[in-house]
Parts: C-alpha cells; structure tokens; sequence
C-alpha cells in the first residue's frame, strides 16, 4: 500500500526557505502513471494547490506562488522535495505531499504542520 | 485564479440525503470534466471521495455520487450517517493548474 510522509522543520523564520521532502514508499515514485504534488491549508481554512512535478523532473507551479516556489524528485531515494523561499506569516499552514493520477488526489500523506514565526 | 464558491455549511437528518454546490466558471468546472471532491475530518488528511465529476473510486460508498451541470458540480450524499459529518471540498483542473473550492462543513443533526 501506497504510503507518503513529510518531513522537515516544523517552524521557519520569516523571510527564510520553508523545506520540506515527502517519501515515498509501496510504490515507485518514476511510475509513468502519476504526479506527485504539494497542496497546503493554512489554519482553519480551505486547501490551496502549491504545483506538481513528475518523475522526469517537469514541474508547474501555482501562478501565485511560481516566483517562490520549487519542487524537485530524487527518483534515486523515491522522495520529492518543496522549497518556498521569503516566506512570511502568511506561509504558516499544514503542507500535505499527494500522488495524483491524471486530475485527481487519489494519495495524501498525513501533513507536515508549519510555522513561520522568529 | 479565484477559489471555487461552495457554501459554508449544509446540513442533514440521519438517513436524509443532502447536495453540495462547487461553482466556478467556464475556464475550470465548466471548462473540462476534471472536478474532484474530497472528504477531510478534523485532523486529518483529505480522503479522494469522486473524480472526474462522477466516478467514484474504490473503497467508497456508492450513497456518494457526483454530477455537474454547467459552471456548477454537485456532490450528493444519500442516507446521511453520523460518519459523514465533514469539511468537503471540490477541485478542478484549470490549464495547467488546480483550483479548490472554498470548503462545505457538513453537520448531521
């Protein structure tokens, strides 16, 4: 069974990189059958799609959020990493990693919860 | 890229069967069958409950059923129980991007 989990600081200083990697693991993350992307919800709010990179390396970002943003794969370790540069109060949410098959979500990790505070 | 509108809250009876709005517009919902909905309890990670407007994957219930017409899908629950009491949300595709909606909490009564 198909399982992804998140890791990374769980608290980031304004204005500096928000890293955060997903693992993959029951499944190849170089299948040529799905995406894997980055979704974020900020406290007690609704869910907002970060972008997506698929196992050749071909990412797309969120229009509002592309001057920031950066997704990468390491096929090697089956992981996918995120990278959101500048970041501000704004940033603080729960990031989740996902597998998507064509249009849809059908994977989630369980969230990594972040904050940006100094 | 504007959320997709879905109202705040919608409730139901055990048993009753009740329908949450996603309204978008020609360039996301209306614009291509790629709407998917997603069930999030408190906590927790959002759970894929239909994709491509109507199709519903494995390990569903069947009393979730989804359809669109026009800008606007709709998903239904049938025979609402206490388990399905949750924050709901659509997604679209949109050239290249994804746009969710603004969220549904469900309350069984």
């Amino acid at each position: 069974q198909l399982q992804l989990q998140e890791s990374g600081p769980g608290l980031v200083k304004p204005s500096e990189t928000l890293s955060l990697t997903c693992t993959v693991s029951g499944g190849s993350i170089s299948s040529s059958n799905y995406y894997w992307d980055w979704i974020r919800q900020p406290p007690g709010k609704g869910l907002e799609w970060i972008g997506n990179i698929y196992y050749s390396g071909n990412a797309f970002y969120n229009p509002s959020l592309k001057s920031r943003v950066t997704i990468s794969v390491d096929t090697s370790k089956n992981q996918f990493s995120l990278k959101l540069s500048s970041v501000t109060a704004a940033d603080t949410a729960v990031y989740y990693c996902t597998r998507r098959r064509g249009t849809y979500f059908d994977s989630w990790g369980q969230g990594a919860p972040v904050t940006v505070s100094s | 890229q504007s959320a997709l509108t879905q109202p705040a809250s919608v409730s139901g009876s055990p048993g009753q069967a009740i329908t949450i709005s996603c309204t978008g517009t020609t360039s996301d919902v209306g614009g291509y069958n790629y709407v998917s909905w997603y069930q999030q309890h408190p906590g927790k990670a959002p759970k894929l409950m239909i994709y491509e407007v109507s199709n519903r994957p494995s390990g569903v219930s069947n009393r979730f059923s989804g359809s669109k017409s026009g800008n606007t899908a709709s998903l239904t629950i049938s025979g609402l129980q206490a388990e399905d009491e949750a924050d709901y949300y659509c997604t679209s595709y949109t050239s290249s991007n994804y746009v969710f909606g603004t969220g549904t909490k469900v309350t069984v009564l």
